[in-house]
């Protein structure tokens, strides 16, 4: 099982519309949750961060942890044609010493104007 | 304030070669971590420094090594380059909390 999982889509909504991603990982021991955002040829740009179960809200983005089920979601409302990027979901455990984060493949969204 | 840069921004080598890239973490930063990240794919850790030392290690060969210099400045060296080892490499700098900020990236060619 991979540490991180996410489903590589690509993920096609209609401009306007609440886009979904979904991400699990599998280390209970992850400790924090960032969702980062990455146009084709660019490098990844932290778009959220999570510590704790709930939602979290910025604009029109909003991340949900849920530590239970190891799940970590990120919402996109009113997506617009400049969303279309892949999202990357990453985690990180703190090791005595120091962390790691780790990302996953990542989903590909289209916004179709 | 100048966020991560790295250097060079592209770069083509040939089998065999051996390749140094650098990266300025952001100002206030300390921990460096790189990552390879091939087309299509996420980002995978290579390695992380801080205070000078190697901290973390992803599933990398001993053929990627790397250095932190008191400046927190970080380079990333690649021996015996392989043809498998084309990719954008990036480099994240953060202060602890894993919240992290990448640079540009480096693209790797190696022909």
């Amino acid at each position: 099982q991979k540490e991180v999982e996410q489903n590589s889509g690509p993920l096609s909504v209609p401009e306007g519309a609440i886009a979904s991603l979904n991400c699990t990982y599998s280390d209970r021991v992850s400790q924090s949750f960032f969702w980062y955002r990455q146009y084709s040829g660019k490098s990844p740009e932290l778009i959220m961060s999570i510590y704790s179960n709930g939602d979290k809200e910025d604009g029109r983005f909003t991340a949900q942890l849920n530590k239970a089920s190891q799940y970590v979601s990120l919402l996109i409302r009113d997506s617009q044609p400049s969303d279309s990027a892949t999202y990357l979901c990453a985690v990180t455990v703190t090791y005595t010493g120091g962390f790691k984060t780790i990302f996953g493949a990542g989903t590909r969204l289209f916004v179709k104007a | 304030d100048a966020g991560v840069t790295q250097s060079p921004t592209h770069l083509i080598k040939t089998r065999g070669q051996q390749v140094t890239l650098r990266c300025s973490p952001k100002s206030g930063h300390d921990t460096v971590s790189w990552y390879q990240q091939a087309l299509g794919q996420g980002p995978q850790f290579i390695f992380q420094y801080y205070e000078e030392e190697e901290r973390q290690r992803g599933n990398f060969p001993d053929r990627f090594s790397g250095h932190q210099f008191p400046n927190y400045s970080s380079e990333l060296n690649v021996n015996a380059l392989l043809l498998g080892d084309s990719a954008l490499y990036l480099c994240a700098s953060s202060t602890g909390t894993g919240r992290a900020f990448f640079g540009q990236g480096t693209r790797l060619t190696v022909v």
